[in-house]
Order: structure tokens, then C-alpha cells, then sequence
């Protein structure tokens, strides 16, 4: 069952501004994934936090995880044209081996 | 580059037809491969994972006898949509994963686009 909740699932900013994503999930897990999706097309994972991590960046990405709150958050930073995408979190469940969990995603527009 | 394949990238066949799609690991062999069905603008809602050797293993509500899996190569699975009937239009997307790696992503292939006429 799908057990990721993403906000907000829309997301509309100007070229240059930074963009917050949240993902909240309801088990216990081995990571979190954030995945993107351009229109039509596979998944590019963007980057992976273990649970036992707090933050991690990657560019212009930052990812920080919250466990006791089981959330987790996505900044794009300087965000450009080339972002506008679905952003997906993924979790790994404890029990679930390399099973990923796919959160509700949030649709970014980013409007130049 | 890609290193996972997937092919067709989009199919349209008629009511009743089955369809064949195939998901490869091209750099890596992958023991255990997911299928992956997203309706538009949905998130992926997982079918069923796929072991190399061995039986698939499905999720609740989904029809084995209608989408079959087959994983007989440590580099490819595939799933078959039997009888496709136009409520099985939708993007299906696999995704495989490199077992020498822990703790590592999912590898995603392309997707196919079904519409079942």
C-alpha cells in the first residue's frame, strides 16, 4: 500500500527561488529515496538518506530526515526552467528488502 | 547511460490481445527486478517484485493470472498483460536492483505507455 504523503502536490515558483517539498511516511525504514519524473518518462533517483542520517546534499539539493517525525523534506535551491518535474519520495521499508514505497509526489512548475 | 532497458516505450493494441513487455539490466545482473503501474499524474503503485528462478510475488489486488511475470535470466524480466482490456491503459515502468551495492537506488527503466483500444 502506499504509505508516502507528499506536500504540496502542487508546486508553482519563479525561476531562481527555492523550492520545499515534503514527504511524511507511516513505518519504520532502512532509507528515503527522492526520485524525479519528467512527463511521460522512468524515474532519475536524485538521492538517497539513510535512516540513521540527517541531512544530505547533493548540488543544488538538500534532503533532511526526520524519524520520530517520519517526514522527510526536499529543497531545490536556485531553482531553473529545467527543474519543472514530478518529485517523488520513496521509502524502503525495514522489513520490505529493496522494496521502495512511492509517496503521492508533488508536481514543480518552475516558470522562467 | 541507461542501465536498465525498457522496451516497447509505447504500445496500443486492440481489446482482448496480450502485450509483452521487458525490462533488462544492462550492467549489472539483477536478481530482483519490481513492476511498477502509474495511472496520470498518480504516484507508482507497485504490482509485484520479480526473483530470478522463481515465482513472482505479487501485491494485494493484483491479478497474477492477468499480468504475468516471468524472470528467467539474471538480466531480464518480463510482464505479460493478458487479455488487455481498455482499464488496463496505463504507464508501466520496471525497475531492477544491483545486488553488489548496499543500501543502493533502484535503477528505473523508461516506462511503457499500454492503450488498450
Amino acid at each position: 500500500s502506499q504509505q508516502g504523503e507528499e506536500d504540496p502536490q502542487a508546486l508553482s515558483i519563479q525561476e531562481g527561488e527555492n523550492a520545499t517539498m515534503n514527504c511524511s511516511y507511516k513505518t519504520s525504514i532502512n532509507n528515503l529515496q527522492w526520485y524525479r519524473q519528467n512527463s511521460g518518462r522512468g524515474l532519475v533517483h536524485l538521492i538517497l538518506i539513510r535512516s540513521n542520517e540527517r541531512e544530505k546534499h547533493s548540488g543544488r539539493l538538500r534532503v533532511t530526515l526526520d524519524t520520530s517525525k517520519k517526514s522527510s523534506s526536499l529543497l531545490i535551491t536556485a531553482s531553473r526552467a529545467a527543474d519543472t518535474a514530478s518529485y517523488f519520495c520513496a521509502t524502503n521499508p525495514l522489513q520490505g528488502a529493496q522494496k521502495l514505497v512511492f509517496g503521492q509526489g508533488t508536481r514543480l512548475t518552475i516558470n522562467p | 547511460g541507461a542501465v536498465v532497458s525498457q522496451h516497447p516505450s509505447r504500445v496500443i493494441c486492440k481489446s482482448g490481445t496480450s502485450v509483452k513487455i521487458e525490462c533488462r539490466s544492462l550492467d549489472f545482473q539483477a536478481t530482483t527486478m519490481f513492476w511498477y503501474r502509474q495511472f496520470p499524474k498518480k504516484s507508482l503503485m507497485l504490482m509485484a517484485t520479480s526473483n530470478e528462478g522463481s515465482k513472482a510475488t505479487y501485491e494485494q489486488g493484483v491479478e497474477k493470472d492477468k499480468f504475468l511475470i516471468n524472470h528467467a535470466s539474471l538480466t531480464l524480466s518480463t510482464l505479460t498483460v493478458t487479455s488487455a482490456h481498455p482499464e488496463d491503459s496505463s504507464f508501466y515502468i520496471c525497475s531492477a536492483v544491483n545486488p553488489g551495492l548496499n543500501n543502493s537506488p533502484l535503477h528505473f527503466g523508461n516506462g511503457t505507455r499500454l492503450t488498450v483500444t
